[in-house]
């Protein structure tokens, strides 16, 4: 199994600022992952971050308005940049381990005025 | 390309009732489904990860079928508890890319 811990659990933040998630895992893992889950959506996947190198990011994200952070295996950042109300979500931190059962961080809430 | 439909949308028993939440995906060509529980401010907890080769899992109450043929997968809840009260999502993962593909989820309300 894997413990995740997520800093901040919620922010609300002014429009055309920054924000940085922080993503702690209690053990080394490969990859981690970031969601985004806005109101009445489904899980979205933004980006996968690995360790060493440069994050993958999804179609419709990119890594100007979400710069990710590997630092090593336990850690990982997630930024939002330059925020709008409609990046008001639940972000989600993510890794996946045994037989590949996803394990998910308690999320942080967002909301852009 | 990958869908995930969940059906209900929303769900209220009583107390004890068996109930049976459903999750369509429209391309069989899977490697693995797994449902979660989501609890406000907890994000999610894995229940149960079926691979594309089993056809059911079973835990403690819960047990959860695949039928990859018809593109579909049941969570059956017994003797539902007001602690059962969640959204359970459903996902799958496919068998090119080993992306998740989320459905939105069933609300679940179990009244005492």
């Amino acid at each position: 199994s894997a413990v995740i811990s997520q800093k901040p659990s919620r922010d609300i933040c002014q429009r055309g600022t920054s924000l940085t998630i922080q993503c702690q895992v209690d053990s080394q893992v490969t990859m981690m992952f970031w969601y985004r889950q806005q109101p009445g959506q489904s899980l979205t996947l933004i980006a996968t971050a690995n360790q060493g190198s440069e994050a993958t990011y999804e179609s419709g994200f990119v890594i100007d308005k979400f710069p990710i952070s590997r630092p090593n295996l336990t850690f990982s950042t997630l930024t939002v940049s330059n925020m709008s109300p409609e990046d008001s979500s639940i972000y989600l931190c993510s890794v996946e381990k045994g037989q590949e059962t996803q394990y998910f961080g308690p999320g942080t809430r967002l909301l852009v005025l | 390309k990958q869908e995930v439909t969940q059906i209900p949308a929303a769900l209220s028993v009583p107390e004890g009732e068996n109930l049976v939440l459903n999750c369509s995906f429209t391309d069989s060509a899977i490697y693995n489904l797994q449902w979660f529980r989501q609890d406000p401010g907890k994000g999610l907890t894995s229940l149960l990860l079926i691979q594309s080769s089993q056809r059911e899992q079973t835990s403690g109450r819960l047990n959860a079928s695949l039928d990859k043929s018809s593109g579909r997968s049941t969570l059956y809840i017994a003797a539902s508890q007001p602690g059962d009260s969640a959204t359970y999502l459903c996902a799958v993962k496919g068998g090119n890319n080993r992306k998740l593909i989320w459905g939105l989820g069933t609300s679940l309300g179990v009244n005492p």
